[in-house]
């Protein structure tokens, strides 16, 4: 059974605006959550984090949620650039995210129009 | 990354023969991991290390087996290739608490 889940497998948006990805997980006992960007024919790259004792963490243009009572977390980005676009994956762990396995969502392909 | 490094990047192979994929890093990180990546499943477990010689399944391990004589090498062996192992396939290295992994860019292997 899938542990995290991306039910989004594309979202475009306009340059400048905000763009929302969403994730939902079943696993009560993940404790960290994270959000990987990936570019064709690149590894994932570490983006953004949040601890299950916190609501949000904001980097910049980044923001993620989370909303423990639901078992969602969203990633907010404003303003959308075109550098933006990319495949964004939504990963959690029962760990501190360095040394426990990542489950990891199927990805959500974000293209940010000029 | 450039602490990561795997190789091949790419290679075509047929149905049948053995491969073997290496992951070599100079983080000096404990834990290492392969995935793979392929569309519709995002990124799944094959196999993860938590120390030299110390290994364990993940999800999708079957069909592949692994290695670690040494903290800086991490190898993926397909011992006889099949069609649905076509995929890429990225080897990464845990990190800072709160910062998951680091991942190297990836073998991209097809088998025909």
């Amino acid at each position: 059974d899938q542990q995290v889940k991306q039910n989004s497998p594309s979202l475009s948006v306009q340059e400048g605006r905000i763009s929302i990805l969403n994730c939902d997980y079943t696993n009560s006992m993940f404790d960290y959550f994270l959000w990987y960007k990936k570019y064709p024919a690149e590894g994932p790259t570490f983006l953004i984090s949040i601890s299950s004792i916190k609501d949000k963490n904001e980097d910049g243009r980044f923001t993620v949620f989370l909303n423990k009572s639901a078992k969602h977390l969203s990633l907010h980005i404003v303003p959308s650039q075109p550098g933006d676009s990319a495949v964004y994956f939504c990963a959690a762990s029962e760990g501190e995210g360095g040394s426990e396995k990542l489950v990891f969502g199927k990805g959500t392909k974000l293209t940010v129009n000029p | 990354d450039a602490g990561i490094t795997q190789s091949p990047r790419h290679k075509v192979t047929e149905t049948g023969t053995p491969v073997t994929l290496r992951c070599h890093q100079t983080e000096n990180h404990r834990y290492m991991y392969w995935y793979r990546q392929d569309p519709g499943h995002g990124l799944r477990l094959i196999h993860y290390s938590y120390g030299v010689k110390d290994t364990d399944k993940g999800e999708v391990s079957d069909g592949y087996s692994v290695s670690r004589s040494k903290t800086e090498d991490f190898l993926l062996t397909l011992e006889s290739a099949t069609s649905s192992q076509t995929s890429v396939y990225f080897c990464a290295t845990g990190g800072f608490p709160g910062y998951g992994y680091t991942f190297g860019s990836g073998t991209r292997l097809t088998v025909v």
